[in-house]
């Protein structure tokens, strides 16, 4: 089955700067690479997503790419602020049927002012 | 995702009890999914639903049972069978077709005493 591994597991940043966090996933077939973020105590929320016909996608300050290939992606924040402080977790799954998202173990992200 | 909710948010549980954790949503899904998640650690699958009067096992079911009768309810009920399951409890839902986006309800903290 599809194993999804996210790293790093901890990520402190000062504000300002750019964060990178990388997932790799074992599936090939998987199509759909979603991200969350997570504040404490909160729900996932969806911030961005990529499908396998596109190579990178970006909203305002987050981007994501997918290298099909060596089957990783990555989020990219610029421009960080507190506010992004949480924990992200990315996943992938094979799109439409049952949509199983496999998770990864999540980065806590630390933005300082 | 304001339309999926969880109820309650916390519960405690005694040991060799039964307990369900409720997971209702508005939105007209057809696709309903719950997720358990340990500290540092991602969402693992439990179970997942496509349609009223179906539903799968996920990647850790050993101790966990559902139902669903409904289109909008979708509940999970923690057996004394299973031996750790203090946990926070995520149900997501999805629209059926091409979008894949899952959308989590607020979560349930289960902690046995």
């Amino acid at each position: 089955g599809e194993n999804v591994e996210q790293h790093p597991s901890t990520l402190s940043v000062q504000e300002g700067d750019s964060a990178v966090i990388k997932c790799t996933y074992s599936d090939s077939a998987s199509n759909y690479f979603p991200w969350y973020k997570q504040e404490l105590g909160k729900r996932p929320q969806l911030i961005i997503d990529i499908r396998s016909n596109v190579g990178e996608k970006k909203d305002q300050r987050i981007a994501v790419t997918l290298n099909k290939t060596a089957k990783h992606f990555s989020l990219h924040i610029t421009e960080t602020q507190p506010e992004d402080s949480a924990v992200y977790f990315c996943a992938a799954s094979i799109s439409g049927g049952y949509n199983k998202l496999i998770f990864g173990a999540g980065t806590r992200l630390a933005v300082h002012p | 995702d304001g339309g999926i909710t969880q109820s309650p948010k916390y519960l405690f549980r005694k040991e060799g009890q039964n307990v369900t954790l409720s997971c209702e949503q508005n939105l007209n899904h057809d696709a309903m999914y719950w997720y358990r998640q340990d500290p540092g650690q991602g969402l693992r699958l439990i179970y997942y639903s496509q349609i009223v009067n179906d539903f799968q096992k996920g990647d850790i079911a050993e101790g966990y049972s559902v139902s669903r009768e409904k289109k909008e309810s979708f509940p999970l009920t923690v057996t004394s069978a299973q031996k750790n399951p203090t946990a926070f409890y995520l149900c997501a839902s999805r629209t059926s077709g091409s979008t894949d986006t899952q959308y989590f309800g607020p979560g349930t903290r289960l902690t046995v005493l």
